[in-house]
This record gives structure tokens, C-alpha cells and sequence, in this order.
């Protein structure tokens, strides 16, 4: 069964205050990896899709990278805006998404 | 990307009673998806709509439960039958194939069980 584990649950940060989330994943047939984000009383929205070890997405203050277990989206000088819940999910080769329980960021001003 | 909208956005049903989401995409995509989110938690997946035919589910989840429809490329239907509290939940709806390598999700339907 495909497992997909985020840490932290929770991260306040500072505005302007960089720092990164994790997401780890056991899959067995792994087509890609996705990033979310998700706004309070809203559906998930796209961010990002990487396929392979060392790949590497940006769109403005964020950036995800993905290794052989793991995927990491950094968060660089981050705005109020950014406060959300970032959900990772892994994609397997029946294109079905299994989701880690996401972290909530509250970035303060 | 795709634009995908859910109806109805919210209800409030009574135990025992059904409720038929839909879910309308606002071009062709090649898979369509239904996915519960409850209070607090991430999202899970009760199956895949299949064009034409029956839909796969995921474990746990029962065509008799929740029986779905797709009877073209850019419309699905999620029924919750026979309503428990249990079933308070959001219902999204999710899209795959639209040309870039991207999965879209609706707006979600906020589902409360009284």
C-alpha cells in the first residue's frame, strides 16, 4: 500500500522567514509526485508534478525537489499569503493521487 | 488547466436520504475521480469514473454506497445513498488528462448529515 508521510504537521513562520516541508513516500510503481495547496473551505489547487530523482520546480516563492524517498518544497521569504495547507501526494501508474495529511502554514507579518 | 465545478456547493441532509453530486469539467479528460475529505483530515480516494462504464472503487467504499455515473468525457455523478452522520464530509471531484500533466480538483460539496 502506498504511504505517504508530511512534517511537519504545522510550521509558523515569520514573514520573510524562509524554511522547508518534507514529504516521504513508499510507492510501488510511482508515476509522479504532486504538490498541493489547499485554502481553508476549498479544493486542492495544482502547484506542482516531478517525475524523477533531482528534478526541480519552481513558481515564485516556491520551489520542489524530489529524491529517490522524498520530496521537499521550500518556502523562500514567505508572505501572509502563503498561509495554507500544503499536501503532497504521490501518483501511481493508474494516475490514482494517495495524499500525506498535508502541513499548515501560517506565515505572520 | 481545466476548470472543474461541483454542485450542489453545500447541504444539509437528513439521515436516510441520498444526495447526487455533480461534476462538470470544462473540457474532454481522459479520467475523472471522486475523493472524500473529512473534518480535519487529508483527502482519500473512493473511486475512479469510468466513461461508459462501471466505476472502479477504492477499498472500503461500495457501488451501493455510492453509486457514480460518467456518461461522456467532461461529466460524472456522485451519489451518497442512504445518509449517516458518518457521511459529513467534502466530496471532490477531480480531473486527469487534459493535455498537460496536471490533476485538477473541483470546488469541493460540504456534505452535513443531521
Amino acid at each position: 500500500e502506498d504511504q505517504v508521510t508530511q512534517s511537519p504537521e504545522a510550521l509558523r513562520l515569520q514573514e520573510g522567514e524562509s524554511s522547508s516541508l518534507n514529504c516521504s513516500y513508499t510507492v510501488s510503481g510511482l508515476r509522479g509526485l504532486f504538490w498541493y495547496r489547499q485554502d481553508p473551505g476549498k479544493g486542492p489547487e495544482f502547484l506542482f508534478t516531478l517525475y524523477s530523482a533531482g528534478e526541480e520546480k519552481e513558481k515564485e516563492r516556491l520551489k520542489a525537489t524530489l529524491t529517490k524517498k522524498e520530496s521537499f518544497l521550500h518556502i523562500t521569504a514567505p508572505k501572509p499569503e502563503d498561509s495554507a495547507t500544503y499536501l503532497c501526494a504521490v501518483q501511481s501508474n493508474d494516475y490514482k493521487l494517495s495524499f500525506g495529511a498535508g502541513t499548515t502554514v501560517t506565515v505572520r507579518a | 488547466s481545466a476548470v472543474i465545478s461541483q454542485k450542489p456547493s453545500r447541504d444539509i441532509c437528513q439521515r436516510g436520504t441520498s444526495l447526487t453530486i455533480q461534476c462538470q469539467v470544462d473540457s474532454q479528460v481522459t479520467m475523472m475521480f471522486w475523493y472524500r475529505q473529512q473534518p480535519g483530515q487529508s483527502l482519500t480516494l473512493i473511486a475512479t469514473a469510468n466513461q461508459g462504464s462501471e466505476a472502479t472503487y477504492e477499498s472500503g467504499f461500495v457501488i451501493d454506497k455510492f453509486p457514480i455515473s460518467r456518461p461522456n468525457l467532461t461529466f460524472s455523478t456522485l451519489t451518497v445513498s442512504n445518509m449517516s452522520p458518518e457521511d459529513s464530509s467534502i466530496y471532490l471531484c477531480s480531473a486527469w488528462g487534459t493535455g498537460r500533466d496536471e490533476q485538477y480538483f473541483g470546488p469541493g460539496t460540504r456534505l452535513t448529515v443531521t
